[in-house]
């Protein structure tokens, strides 16, 4: 199975900050990484697929970058609603899907 | 619109069964690849089985592997996930999720296995 190793597990920011998660794969997985964003009792929201392309009606604050095994989510400009769990998946076919550990963004 | 509707949760005691359905909307179930992934409470996410969209490969996670079972209705356009010999370790949200280009996930069925 690849492994998805997320840092941080925890970031505190503030309102207005950039921040950045960042994942990396076992082995190389081309751009099959997707991010979500999940809070409290809720499921995951799917945010960028592909590494890098927005989903329908996410901000633009939010971004994606990377391929191979390197992938990056940055929040530019963090917004109130924006303070919850982060979670990187690789689900490239060819192998079973796994997720990273996730990172709580929580209020500095 | 693209929808994925989970059901077939509750509480059921250890050793017992469950089926999960999860009825689509928008979108033809065969035509894609489709999973399971389950949330523990607190924890994070897990994959648990996924069939391929020809209906003919079906795989599973090493924690589920014999004692569940995915399969699809076609003519329901509802994709199912038969749960065996239940463990308490098993309780968690169980969410569908139809692959392609930008994974699309239902809103999850709560399992809770206890005694």
């Amino acid at each position: 199975d690849i492994q998805m190793t997320q840092s941080p597990s925890t970031l505190s920011a503030s309102v207005g900050d950039r921040v950045t998660i960042t994942c990396r794969a076992s082995q190389s997985i081309s751009d099959w990484v997707a991010w979500y964003q999940q809070k409290p009792g809720k499921g995951p929201k799917l945010l960028i697929y592909q590494a890098s392309s927005l989903n329908s009606g996410v901000p633009f604050r939010f971004s994606g970058s990377g391929s191979g095994t390197d992938f990056t989510l940055t929040i530019s400009n963090l917004q109130p609603d924006d303070f919850a769990t982060y979670y990187c998946q690789q689900y490239d076919t060819d192998f079973t899907w796994t997720f990273g550990q996730g990172t709580k963004v929580d209020l500095k | 619109e693209v929808q994925l509707v989970e059901s077939g949760g509750g509480l059921v005691q250890p050793g017992g069964s469950l089926r999960l359905s999860c009825a689509a909307s928008g979108f033809t179930l065969k035509n894609y690849w489709m999973f399971w992934v389950r949330q523990a409470p607190g924890k994070g996410l897990e994959w648990v089985s996924r069939l391929k969209s020809d209906g003919t490969t079906a795989s599973y996670a090493d924690s589920v592997r014999g004692r569940f079972s995915i399969s699809r209705d076609n003519a329901k356009n509802t994709l199912l996930l038969q749960m065996n010999t239940l463990r308490v370790e098993d309780t968690a949200v169980y969410y569908c999720v139809r692959g392609g280009l930008g994974p699309h996930w239902g809103q999850g069925t709560l399992v809770s296995v206890s005694s």
